[in-house]
């Protein structure tokens, strides 16, 4: 089974609906982030969160808000869906690496991706 | 401002062939550098990561370098096989940060046979 699983894998929907990104991991990491990816630019991070407890706005939360209802589970959610939002969304995770240690990091690994459009 | 920029945008190669991607980036302070391979519908996967001190690192046939210096990278892809043919993207992170990647827009590789 996949670390990292994303549903659904494929979503159209309309203008001013509601719509939710479930991403769920067995790779018991703290850390979970949501992306999006349009063409032509790098991956760009709306919601990042620490744990449970903690969650924080990337460069672009505008119209999304997020739930982390388990270490395990990161739901994105649009309350409005606007044609701009078609996108592709990723799900990663990571452990919390050597924290303030210099040359550290935490790798990040990601699902397979929601293919959202909105019409 | 924190920037990665990857060249060229995309490249056509016969499979067999080696091709050398390349990635600047405007990040400080640096902490560490990763090359991902997304395949079309798929999340990016790693290939490497490299922190300050290291200028090359290889994975089978990536091979990886590091200019801290001049803030280049290369990734080089030695006899090219058709499932190489995917988008190669430049991750840079900042060490006051280094749970926020910053993406360069990937370079995308198609090999022929």
């Amino acid at each position: 089974d996949a670390d990292v699983t994303q549903t659904p894998r494929n979503r159209i929907t309309k203008t001013g609906k509601r719509i939710m990104l479930e991403c769920s991991q067995t790779k018991g990491h703290d850390r979970m982030y949501w992306y999006r990816q349009d063409p032509g630019l790098g991956l760009r991070l709306i919601y990042y969160s620490f744990d449970v407890k903690d969650i924080n706005k990337g460069e672009i939360s505008d119209g999304y808000s997020v739930s982390r209802q388990a270490q395990a589970k990161f739901s994105l959610s649009l309350e409005s869906a606007i044609p701009n939002q078609t996108a592709l969304y990723f799900c990663a995770t990571s452990d919390a690496g050597l924290a303030g240690a210099r040359g550290s990091y935490n790798e990040q690994f990601f699902g397979p991706g929601t293919r959202l459009t909105v019409l | 401002k924190n920037q990665v920029e990857q060249s060229p945008q995309s490249l056509i190669i016969l499979e067999g062939k080696n091709c050398t991607l390349q990635c600047n980036y405007t990040v400080s302070p640096f902490s560490n550098l990763r090359w991902y391979k997304q395949d079309t519908g798929r999340g990016p996967v790693s290939l490497t990561i490299m922190t300050f001190s290291e200028n090359t690192k290889s994975n089978r046939r990536y091979t990886a370098t590091l200019d801290a210096d001049t803030k280049q990278s290369s990734l080089h892809i030695t006899a090219s096989q058709l499932s190489d043919s995917a988008s190669y993207i430049c991750v840079v992170s900042a060490q006051d940060s280094s749970y926020k990647l910053i993406f360069g827009s990937g370079t995308r590789l198609l090999v022929r046979p």
